[in-house]
């Protein structure tokens, strides 16, 4: 069964600062891989999502990589600015196993960034 | 709509008592999921549709929990016989084709079951 673990837990750093957040997950045989970012109260935004053939998107100030083969994948955000403040989730599509068609998610990595 | 809907917002319920929580994906989306989040939690996968046709409820915890999609756009979630453990937010997304693209959330219905 795929498992996804995210770490940090909890970050919080002052505005400006480059960060990374990793997530890692059990089995790499995937589709693909999505970050996406929960406000409170709010539903899911997706922010990148990366094909298994893929090793990296960019979207702004967001940069997302995969290794598959090591079954790891960061999500790095530059200059964070106080908006970025969120909870950032990481799922896996697994090709295999009960549930393909749906995504396993981490628990998350809830993110302050300080003005 | 411009994002997938959902209602009620929040919903209490007894325990013992039948809810159904509703789904308005985006138009022309075929693809349309249910998802549960506990507090502290990641969602975690409850069921597929493509169209009208369920092809994967593999996550459902239970035959108390059953989604329908009668017409291949609005979807219900149904609990019966609530139980405190499945106080929690059920979130809906879609997708424009199948299961692989980008998903497109709502923001969920928060059950608290007493």
């Amino acid at each position: 069964k795929q498992e996804v673990t995210q770490i940090p837990a909890a970050l919080s750093v002052p505005e400006g600062e480059n960060l990374v957040l990793n997530c890692s997950f059990t089995d790499s045989a995937i589709y693909n891989l999505q970050w996406f970012r929960q406000d409170p109260g709010k539903g899911l935004t997706s922010l990148l999502l990366i094909q298994s053939s893929q090793r990296e998107q960019t979207s702004g100030r967001l940069n997302a990589s995969l290794d598959k083969s090591s079954g790891r994948s960061t999500l790095y955000i530059a200059a964070s600015q106080p908006g970025d403040s969120a909870t950032y989730l990481c799922a896996v599509l697994s090709v295999s196993g009960g549930g393909a068609d749906g995504l396993t998610f981490g628990k998350g990595t809830h993110l302050i960034i300080q003005p | 709509g411009a994002g997938v809907s959902q209602s009620p917002r929040y919903k209490v319920a007894k325990r013992g008592q039948d809810v159904a929580l509703r789904c308005d994906p985006i138009s022309g989306h075929v693809s349309l999921f249910w998802y549960q989040q506990a507090l502290g939690q990641g969602p975690e996968f409850l069921t597929y549709f493509q169209n009208e046709a369920q092809l994967d409820k593999s996550g459902l915890p239970s035959d108390r929990f059953f989604a329908e999609r009668p017409e291949g756009s609005v979807s219900t979630l149904k609990i019966q016989r609530t139980q405190q453990e499945d106080s929690a937010v059920y979130l809906c997304a879609s997708s424009l084709r199948q299961s692989r693209e980008k998903l497109f959330f709502g923001s969920g219905t928060q059950l608290s079951v007493l």
